[in-house]
């Protein structure tokens, strides 16, 4: 499974599109990315996840680089219920190795 | 179906007792797979299971931990003689089928205190 790096916390404007980085340089070829987001007192909720193109759902986009080595979680709107932390993974056959995350605020 | 159901949502067991944490996964879902949350830390692999078959327990403590998905039934994860270091939030995850091509649905977690 690869080591991912995320920043600790990031800030963003109600109703503007927020970015959430992610490196994983370590990731394989077969791994996929992985993001989760956890609200305080939940479980982890699925957001998105691919394995080399850029993948779009009805909560965020999630655009990969060519070399795979780093991934950015795209929310086009921020919402206040956006707030929470946001795991990136990189692979895991069930065995999801959760890090510190980014813990993101969302300002009215 | 409304999601992964676990229950309790919370439990409170003196030290000694034994704790049992149910998980019924999603319909159709045939995979499990159990992770702890330790106050102020991210969530930690457990176990992983099959109908009838543990998979991978790894992530298992060696002593006083134990786990099943029986044929019929919910998933059980079974704390023996628990101690306060067992106090978590215990997850369970299910999905269609093995791998990643799928994601991971996660249940609301049964939120263990031992007094």
């Amino acid at each position: 499974d690869a080591k991912t790096t995320q920043p600790n916390s990031m800030e963003s404007n109600e109703e503007e599109p927020v970015h959430l980085p992610c490196n994983h340089s370590t990731i394989s070829g077969t791994d996929y990315i992985h993001w989760y987001r956890q609200l305080p007192s939940q479980g982890p909720e699925y957001v998105i996840h691919g394995l080399t193109s850029n993948v779009n759902n009805r909560m965020a986009s999630l655009a990969i680089a060519e070399d795979r080595k780093s991934s950015t979680l795209i929310l086009h709107r921020a919402t206040l219920r956006d707030a929470a932390v946001y795991y990136c993974i990189g692979g895991s056959q069930g065995n999801l190795i959760f890090g510190k995350g980014t813990k993101l605020s969302v300002k009215p | 179906n409304a999601g992964v159901m676990q229950n309790p949502r919370h439990l409170v067991r003196r030290r000694g007792q034994e704790a049992r944490l149910r998980c019924s996964p999603m319909k159709g879902h045939s995979h499990v797979y159990w992770y702890r949350q330790l106050p102020e830390e991210g969530l930690k692999f457990m176990v992983y299971l099959q109908k009838e078959n543990i998979i991978d327990e790894s992530g298992m403590p060696k002593e006083r931990f134990s786990a099943e998905f029986p044929k019929e039934g919910p998933s059980i994860l079974r704390i023996q003689q628990v101690v306060r270091g067992d106090s978590a939030a215990y997850f369970c995850a299910s999905s269609p089928q093995h791998g990643d091509l799928y994601g991971y649905t996660f249940g609301s977690g049964t939120r263990l205190t031992v007094v």
